[in-house]
């Protein structure tokens, strides 16, 4: 039982490179979230899915895509890498809604756009 | 927007004192939810407590709830070098599903 886990763990990417982060999580969870955290900000969601097929916009979307075509998996696409967002990215899970329930946290992606 | 704002930002103790950490949030919650994240790691669960609720335990851990401070408290007794980690609230807006998380508190317990 892996849990949550992130792919890949380090990325470096050159302004107005695209990529794919890739969130997979064995628990049969339905609601999985993509996080972003920088220094002093603490945690803010930029997109989250309440089930398979089904993606909204969180907080800090901007820049941002997401896909969530199988129920296990969770992808977070940049097309177009900006220094803005060199940050650590985390997903997550959750069998209820996260308001009431424990959200199970990847190790995290940590992104550098230079 | 940031709904939860931990304090202090920093907190350095020796092995064995208790550790307080305070989280205030604006708005009106069903829940609130602290977690854990080591250095360079994910968040783990801690606990959750309900507005209805004024307080609850779990091992070493005693949180409170004053929803009309609209204040959460997480104290962690007889702190252990292992419980160095940053430590962070979570809040749900009511009528929202998703949680917003506050900025944080760093501990660091020495031994």
């Amino acid at each position: 039982n892996a849990g949550v886990t992130q792919t890949p763990k380090f990325r470096v990417l050159k302004t107005g490179q695209s990529m794919t982060l890739l969130c997979a999580q064995d628990m049969n969870h339905e609601y999985m979230y993509w996080y972003r955290q920088d220094p002093g900000m603490g945690l803010r969601l930029i997109h989250y899915s309440v089930g398979e097929g089904t993606t909204a916009k969180g907080e800090v979307p901007d820049g941002y895509n997401v896909s969530r075509l199988k129920k296990q998996n969770f992808l977070l696409g940049l097309e177009s890498a900006a220094p803005s967002q060199t940050s650590v990215y985390f997903c997550a899970s959750s069998y209820l809604l996260a308001s009431t329930d424990t959200q199970y946290f990847g190790p995290g992606t940590r992104l550098t756009v230079l | 927007s940031q709904q939860g704002e931990e304090d202090p930002q920093a907190l350095s103790i020796q092995e064995g004192e208790n550790a307080t950490m305070n989280c205030s949030y604006k708005t009106s919650i069903n829940n609130l939810q602290w977690y854990r994240q080591n250095s360079g790691r994910g968040l783990v669960h801690l606990i959750l407590i309900r507005s209805n609720e004024r307080e609850k335990h779990s091992g070493r851990l005693r949180v409170t709830l004053d929803t009309s401070k609209k204040s959460s408290s997480l104290l962690i007794t007889a702190s252990r070098a292992a419980d160095t980690a940053s430590y962070f609230c979570a809040t749900d807006e009511s009528g929202y599903s998703t949680l917003t998380f506050g900025k944080g508190t760093m501990l660091l317990v020495s031994p």
